[in-house]
């Protein structure tokens, strides 16, 4: 299996644009999720899928995030607009059964907003 | 807030023994304790978990003491490819809906393994 896929691995993109992170999960996985890092952060959960339902989005910052999971083996987050406090690493996961099983984690993306 | 206290970075000599510790002394009969590690410009990467029995895997072992307010990760025989962040989280195991048993990372460890 090819793990956790994720796309772009690197984005920059100007302030107000709009900015699309895409995640292929594990086949067979049926938990997804995103997270964030930053230096200043560390490592942090936006939201959780199971069976392509959002169960958990707390820790979405705010209205600009969104995310979603149209099938099983496909999820998007975006961004609109963008700002440059979003600069981080954006990190998909997924997982099979629920979350309480290892999560595997993808490679990230990089997005840098200027 | 992370619940669990790690050194902030350690040391090991290549081929020795790394022992990560960690306290959670507000650690709960439900939850588990969870290691997960972070090579540079990777993602997080699962290591191992347990309750209150040690553990042991193909990567390292996990002793928990019998309060279960603290725990060691072990990595019996370090190499360089071992240096990395290690988070130990202390999660309960979840239910499908709410946030409990989000993953919750804290600074972790930042463990060096020189030659």
């Amino acid at each position: 299996d090819a793990g956790v896929i994720q796309s772009p691995r690197h984005e920059v993109t100007e302030m107000g644009q709009e900015v699309t992170l895409r995640c292929k999960p594990i086949s067979g996985h049926n938990s997804l999720f995103w997270y964030r890092q930053t230096m200043m952060r560390g490592l942090e959960l936006l939201i959780y899928f199971n069976n392509n339902v959002p169960i958990d989005d707390s820790g979405m910052p705010e209205d600009r995030f969104s995310a979603k999971m149209p099938n099983a083996s496909f999820s998007t987050l975006k961004i609109q607009p963008s700002e440059p406090r979003d600069s981080a690493v954006y990190f998909c996961a997924s997982s099979l059964g629920n979350r309480g099983n290892e999560q595997f984690f993808g490679p990230g993306t990089r997005l840098t907003v200027l | 807030d992370a619940k669990t206290t790690q050194p902030t970075s350690m040391d090991c000599a290549e081929g020795r023994a790394a022992n990560l510790p960690c306290n959670h002394s507000t650690i709960s009969g439900n939850e588990y304790v969870y290691w997960y590690r972070q090579i540079h410009s990777q993602g997080p990467q699962y290591i191992i978990h347990g309750l209150k029995n040690n553990e042991t895997n193909e990567m390292a072992s996990l002793i928990i003491t019998e309060d279960r307010k603290s725990s060691t990760l072990i990595l019996p025989h370090a190499t360089l490819r071992d240096t990395a962040v290690y988070y130990c989280i202390v999660r309960g195991f979840p239910n499908y809906g709410g946030s409990q048993g989000n993953l919750i990372f804290g600074k972790g460890t930042k463990l060096s393994v020189k030659p």
